[in-house]
């Protein structure tokens, strides 16, 4: 158990739709990153979250959106989805330092859009 | 631009025989940092050894070593004495340490099967 939980972990929903996905990262991480899987592109960074403040961006759709709030969870929103939208939605955290080595991964949420 | 390459979609391996699984990167900043991630089927992902660009030795976690060669730009992973519950998919990650995000880029991955 890496101690970084996401909900819910599966997720089926028609095309045009919103979703949001939730994760709380490990107690005292600072950090949060949030990463897409799917078979035709792997594993892409999203967007990266630190004590709040967006930090970093990745290839995140404008479909797509994600807030970090005061207790450090985070949601990724997904709106007017479509079918190749369907992926495995990873939430990561560190401590926010880079010398830091690790970043914990969470269970991830299984997004199927029909 | 920045890109991890990992060559072997498959590798086969019988229980308690070594195997290497290949990744080479491909970066101009000379602060970067190496991971390996295990994927099993269940789809989490496991943390196994990281290596810093600056690291002297190569880095080592129980069956698990990273034989670094900077020159190169490689980062093998070597799984010692491979067991059954090591079948799953490896993905070889870059994290660029100078800049403000330190978000990682993955390779494609090496689906390891272990057979006894």
């Amino acid at each position: 158990d890496s101690g970084v939980t996401q909900t819910p972990k599966h997720l089926i929903t028609a095309t045009g739709q919103r979703v949001t996905l939730r994760c709380s990262p490990r107690s005292g991480d600072l950090s949060v990153y949030w990463y897409q899987q799917s078979l035709d592109q792997g594993l892409q960074f999203l967007i990266q979250y630190y004590n709040g403040e967006e930090r970093a961006k990745g290839n995140i759709l404008e479909r797509f959106s994600a807030q970090q709030f005061p207790d450090l969870h985070s949601e990724l929103n997904l709106s007017s989805l479509e079918l190749g939208d369907s992926a495995l939605y990873f939430c990561a955290s560190s401590a926010g330092d880079p010398s830091y080595n690790e970043q914990f991964f969470g269970p991830g949420t299984r997004l199927t859009v029909l | 631009a920045q890109k991890i390459t990992q060559t072997q979609p498959g590798m086969f391996v019988q229980e308690k025989e070594a195997v290497t699984l290949d990744c080479t990167y491909d970066t101009s900043d000379p602060s970067y940092g190496l991971f390996w991630y295990k994927q099993p089927s269940s789809g989490e992902m496991i943390f196994l050894i990281y290596q810093g660009s600056y690291d002297q030795q190569n880095a080592t976690e129980g069956r698990y070593s990273l034989n670094f060669q900077k020159a190169r730009k490689s980062a093998n992973l070597v799984i010692s004495a491979s067991q059954l519950g090591d079948s799953a998919m490896y993905f070889c990650a870059m994290r660029l340490a100078n800049q403000a995000g330190t978000a990682l880029i993955f390779g494609k991955g090496t689906t390891l099967s272990v057979s006894s």
